[in-house]
């Protein structure tokens, strides 16, 4: 199973919209709507913000928001803050072992 | 709030066996949907999945990492651990352990540990 492919790094400016693909295939970001999004700033675990696609957990904020099109899902950070600048990383399941498939993650700066 | 905490050495010599605990606080490893996993991450690489455990003991590992991983689980300390055995320069990352919820959704994750392979 290959890993999902993210840009290695996204920028914006305070207030701006920015999005991050995340490119698997028919086998797991096309096949299944199990893609979720996680925020990591150095250090810390990992945080869950976006879960079977489109969902958002209890507490995120709703400048945070999924997609998915094809083998592509997206995530959208609006209104960028400060607050913001982490890595960004995605997760789907595949239905067959390895059952979950990671990206490398993505750089958030805010300019 | 459930909080993972990965503990175990940070350098293991070439050819040993890594060993790893994470303790799981603010939950109880014993709860019927969830099923707790290890993943990893090679610097600059992707995070790579390792294997997962139930309550009941049952594993399911990586086909890539099977013949060298061992998952078990210790509910009366509330732990799961991780041991991978004839390790190389390849299996130094940084490791994390995760909660994983009806076995499709990675939910509360530790913070990582950092392993170095190295003599």
């Amino acid at each position: 199973q290959s890993a999902l492919t993210q840009p290695a790094s996204v920028s914006g400016s305070p207030g701006q919209s920015i999005t991050i693909s995340c490119t698997g295939t028919s086998s797991d970001v096309g096949a299944y709507n199990y893609v979720s999004w996680y925020q990591h700033h150095p250090g810390k675990a990992p945080k869950l913000i976006i879960s079977e696609v489109t969902n958002r957990p209890s507490g995120v904020s709703d400048r945070f928001s999924g997609s998915k099109s094809g083998n592509t899902a997206s995530l959208t950070i609006s209104g960028l803050q400060a607050e913001d600048e982490a890595d960004y990383f995605c997760n789907a399941f595949t239905g067959t072992n390895p059952y979950y498939v990671f990206g490398a993650g993505t750089r958030v700066t805010v300019l | 709030q459930v909080q993972l905490q990965e503990s175990g050495p940070g350098l293991v010599k070439p050819s040993q066996t890594l060993s790893l605990t994470c303790t799981v606080s603010g939950g109880s490893v014993t709860s019927g949907h969830y099923y707790w996993s290890w993943i990893r991450q090679p610097a600059g690489k992707e995070l790579e999945w390792i294997g997962r455990i139930y309550t009941t003991g049952s594993t399911i590992y990586s086909p890539s990492l099977k013949s060298r991983v061992t998952i078990s689980i210790d509910a009366s300390r509330s732990q799961f651990s991780l041991r991978l055995s004839s390790v190389t320069a390849e299996d130094t990352a940084v490791y994390y352990c995760a909660r994983l919820v009806d076995a499709k959704l990675f939910d509360y994750w530790g913070r990582g540990t950092p392993v170095t392979v190295s003599s």
